[in-house]
């Protein structure tokens, strides 16, 4: 069974703050996924990795497999950044395995 | 951009009654999952589902829930006999394969049992 930590647990910043979340997770994976979760509930995907980097406008993520670590980036931080961020991994199977998330809150 | 709806957005209903959660997968997509999210708690894996039958599911997805493709568009999530703890949000999600993808969730059913 995988365990999923993420790090931290809450986080606050003032707008324009470099953001880095991190999650580690204990089993080798076949991908990890970075969702956001906005206050009404609802998740979008941010990004589906399985190795090395990816990039989408501000964001930036990176995974390092032998260390079974992720981390998710946000440059030039704003409020509406403000969401949970969580962490997903996918073993051999079509399971996920959810982190418990990071509440990130972006200060004016 | 496409995106897969669930219906209701939310549903109150009386402990033993049965729900039926409803989602609409995007069109070219081909495996369909049920998570939930109990309130405070985790996102949960419940079920994947592809060519028609139950691909993985969960220890939480025991007899009580049942999985159906009624039509080409369509996946719902029965619950039978709803108990108190059935209680959270229902995600239903969709991806075009299995791997190297993205998954594209709906914004949720809040189930509330009483």
């Amino acid at each position: 069974k995988n365990e999923v930590e993420q790090s931290p647990q809450n986080l606050t910043a003032q707008e324009g703050e470099f953001i880095t979340i991190n999650c580690s997770y204990s089993v080798g994976i076949s991908a990890l996924h970075w969702l956001q979760q906005h206050p009404g509930g609802g998740i979008v995907s941010l990004f589906m990795l399985s190795s090395g980097k990816k990039k989408h406008g501000r964001l930036i993520a990176t995974i390092n497999i032998q260390e079974k670590h992720s981390s998710l980036h946000i440059t030039a931080s704003h409020p509406r950044d403000s969401a949970v961020y969580i962490c997903a991994v996918r073993g051999g199977n079509e399971k996920l395995t959810f982190g418990t998330g990071t509440r990130l809150t972006i200060i004016p | 951009e496409p995106e897969v709806t669930q219906t209701p957005s939310h549903q109150v209903t009386q402990m033993g009654q049965e729900v039926i959660l409803r989602c609409v997968p995007i069109s070219n997509h081909l495996y369909f999952y049920w998570y939930r999210q109990i309130l405070g708690q985790k996102v949960e894996f419940l079920v994947s589902f592809y060519n028609n039958e139950i691909s993985e599911k969960s220890e939480i997805f025991d007899d009580q829930f049942s999985v159906e493709r009624p039509d080409g568009s369509n996946f719902t999530l029965k619950i039978r006999s709803t108990k108190l703890e059935d209680s959270a949000m229902y995600f239903c999600a969709s991806s075009r394969v299995v791997t190297n993808e993205k998954l594209f969730f709906g914004s949720g059913t809040q189930l509330s049992v009483l």
